[in-house]
């Protein structure tokens, strides 16, 4: 069975600093690996995926995630916060190959403060 | 040119009722799902299905179905609604050789008084 996990269900930054949101996985069998964006009262929006090609993966909107199979890690970060990023962020694992086992992690609710 | 789209996008209704959420797209997917997200924003897999496999969640009340008439369109059709099925559906698509990346459709918003 696969699961996601999300440290900090709500994370604040200031505009312009680092932001960094943290996704562990379990899997039995190789991984996909996704980062989805949702705005207030809107479906979700793919930010970028991991499949087993470069484990630096970037994505829309600046932001970028490593895979790292030892940590089994897939963190979401972007250099400089915006205004515009304040959303929620969830991270998702898919089996390889397999479209009909799609595991969320329960979100990190992302706030820039100005 | 909306890629997935779902009508209605509030439904607002009482216990007891059965109600249908429908939902189409333009992307020559050839999988499509339903989630739901409670209050709480988290998000779970309800259905999948592609032209030859349904596959469902295993913790779905038997009063939800899913409905496809074809490949473009899956409807969610709801028995007898409780309060605890209030919560936001959605609507998603993928294909394969996308990775099965998920298509979101923008939601319906369900409300069971």
């Amino acid at each position: 069975a696969q699961s996601v996990t999300q440290l900090g269900s709500h994370v604040s930054v200031s505009e312009g600093a680092l932001v960094l949101l943290r996704c562990n996985y379990s899997s039995s069998v190789p991984p996909y690996l996704f980062w989805y964006v949702q705005y207030p009262n809107q479906g979700l929006q793919l930010l970028l995926k991991y499949t087993s090609a470069a484990t630096l993966v970037k994505g829309i909107n600046g932001f970028e995630a490593e895979f790292k199979k030892s940590e089994t890690s897939f963190h979401l970060t972007k250099p400089s916060a915006h205004m515009s990023d304040a959303a929620e962020y969830f991270c998702a694992v898919s089996e390889v190959g397999n479209g009909q086992n799609f595991v969320f992690g329960p979100g990190t609710r992302l706030s820039v403060l100005p | 040119d909306t890629a997935v789209s779902q009508t209605p996008k509030y439904l607002v209704t009482q216990m007891g009722n059965d109600k249908s959420i429908k939902c189409e797209q333009n992307l020559g997917h050839d999988t499509m799902y339903w989630y739901k997200q409670d209050s709480k924003k988290f998000l779970k897999i309800m259905f999948s299905y592609n032209n030859k496999e349904l596959i469902i969640n295993e913790t779905v009340p038997n009063r939800f179905s899913p409905k496809s008439p074809d490949k473009a369109h899956l409807n969610l059709h709801i028995n007898s609604l409780e309060l605890g099925d209030s919560a936001v559906y959605f609507c998603a698509s993928s294909r394969r050789d996308r990775d099965y990346e998920q298509y979101f459709g923008p939601g319906t918003r369900l409300t069971v008084t």
